[in-house]
């Protein structure tokens, strides 16, 4: 069975720094392009952050650039997102998420499989 | 950016019945770049549907999409008790891509 587990997740104060992974297992990871996803306690879907499959091209939410950074690791099956000067409002479990295809392109896909999330609290 | 306005917000429906959710785009979708999730509490999303009516990998037939440009429908059409959950619709035709808010369909 695919599976996509993230970690790294906790409770930050505000203007702290975390870094969430997700690992990957029994699934194509290199070939394809990787996403994180966000959701607030209560709410809806937020795309975040997406990177091809050789790190060339890298996209961000208008909320989150300057402040995070995505990357991976295909020889470690891995997804990275460093998130720096966290606020209160990027509290939400975060999920990574494979593209759906392989042909799609400029950060917009459908995602096929998800990973079960880690929760990020920012406090004081 | 695209918005997605999904309604109704909550749908109270009895299994065994039909269930017609619907997703409407601030602009045109084009070539059909829209896709449907489920999500049970405590789980991730699931890909129901992508292409607006291709059928993932192991959803069953009971749950089919069908629209063009700016409306789209989710229909499953006879309830299960494990349908009972929240569907998102997703647009991926342009960056960022967006979701719906969600139709939260519960057992009457």
């Amino acid at each position: 069975e695919v599976q996509l587990v993230e970690s790294g997740g906790g409770l930050v104060k505000p203007g702290g720094s975390l870094r969430l992974s997700c690992a990957a297992s029994r699934i194509t990871f290199g070939s394809y392009t990787m996403n994180w996803v966000r959701q607030a306690p209560g709410k809806g879907l937020e795309w975040v952050s997406s990177i091809s499959s050789g790190s060339s091209y890298i996209y961000y939410a208008d909320s989150v650039k300057g402040r995070f950074t995505i990357s991976r690791d295909n020889a470690k099956n891995s997804l990275y997102l460093q998130m720096n000067s966290l606020r209160a409002e990027d509290t939400a479990v975060y999920y990574c998420a494979r593209d759906g295809n392989l042909y799609c392109s400029g950060g917009t896909c459908f995602y096929d499989y998800w990973g079960q999330g880690t929760l990020v609290t920012v406090s004081s | 950016e695209i918005v997605l306005t999904q309604s109704p917000g909550t749908l109270s429906l009895s299994p065994g019945e039909r269930a017609t959710l619907s997703c409407r785009a601030s602009q045109s979708v084009s070539s059909s770049f829209l896709a449907w999730y489920q999500q049970k509490p405590g789980q991730a999303p699931r890909l129901l549907i992508y292409g607006a009516s291709s059928r993932a990998t192991g959803i069953p037939d009971r749950f089919s999409g069908s629209g063009s440009g700016t409306d789209f429908t989710l229909t499953i059409s006879r309830l299960e008790p494990e349908d009972f959950a929240v569907y998102y619709c997703q647009q991926y035709d342009n960056s960022p891509i967006t979701f719906g808010q969600g139709t939260r369909l519960e057992i009457k």
